[in-house]
């Protein structure tokens, strides 16, 4: 099965820089990866993806960019706001109908004023 | 819409009751699932359904029950509650080739 290694486990940033997160995946297969982030009591939210076939994807202040062959792939965030402040995860799987997600143990961003 | 609801919010049990946490979608989608989050382990899929009818098993589906009868509604069975299954559990749709929705949780303490 997928093991999914996700670094760093916990991250502090000042307010305005940027933050990045590693995602490690090891099934080959794997054509679809998002990122999801949650709020404390709250359940996980999509806030960017990308399939296979592409190697980066920009949405305003967010981006993910893809390595098939190392097999990771990298949430950015810029200018980074206390609003960010949350638990993000990878989920790599396969998009094939039902998405079945395997999820990495998290990373905590903590984004100080 | 409301998205993905989830009922109840908390819960307390004591072990060998038998619970249903309750899932439903008003966004007409054909998949939907359950998953387990634990301290430190992300989350992991209990029981998926591909359409009214038909379910399947997910990492850990040991001690839970499911079924679909509807395309709204995914209940989650406790038949016999152990402290292992404390948790938060999440249910999530999605459409066929789309963005998975999660509902809010519901935190479970089994005693």
């Amino acid at each position: 099965g997928e093991n999914v290694e996700q670094h760093p486990s916990t991250l502090s940033v000042q307010e305005g820089d940027s933050a990045v997160i590693k995602c490690t995946y090891s099934d080959s297969a794997s054509n679809y990866f998002p990122w999801y982030k949650q709020e404390l009591g709250k359940g996980p939210q999509l806030i960017i993806d990308i399939r296979s076939n592409v190697g980066e994807k920009k949405d305003q202040r967010i981006a993910v960019t893809l390595n098939k062959t190392a097999k990771h792939f990298s949430l950015h965030i810029t200018e980074t706001q206390p609003e960010d402040s949350a638990v993000y995860f990878c989920a790599p799987g396969m998009n094939t109908g039902f998405q079945k997600l395997v999820f990495g143990t998290g990373t905590r961003l903590l984004v100080s004023p | 819409n409301a998205g993905v609801t989830q009922t109840p919010k908390f819960q307390v049990l004591k072990t060998g009751q038998s619970m249903t946490l309750q899932c439903a979608q008003d966004m007409n989608h054909e998949y939907m699932s359950w998953y387990r989050q634990d301290p430190g382990m992300g989350l992991r899929l209990i029981h998926y359904s591909v359409g009214a009818g038909i379910t399947d098993q997910g990492e850990v589906p040991n001690g839970y029950n499911v079924s679909r009868s509807t395309t709204e509604d995914f209940p989650l069975r406790l038949l016999s509650a152990a402290p292992s299954q404390t948790s938060v559990y999440f249910c999530a749709s999605s459409s066929e080739v789309g963005t998975q929705y999660f509902g809010p949780g519901t935190r479970l303490l089994v005693l």
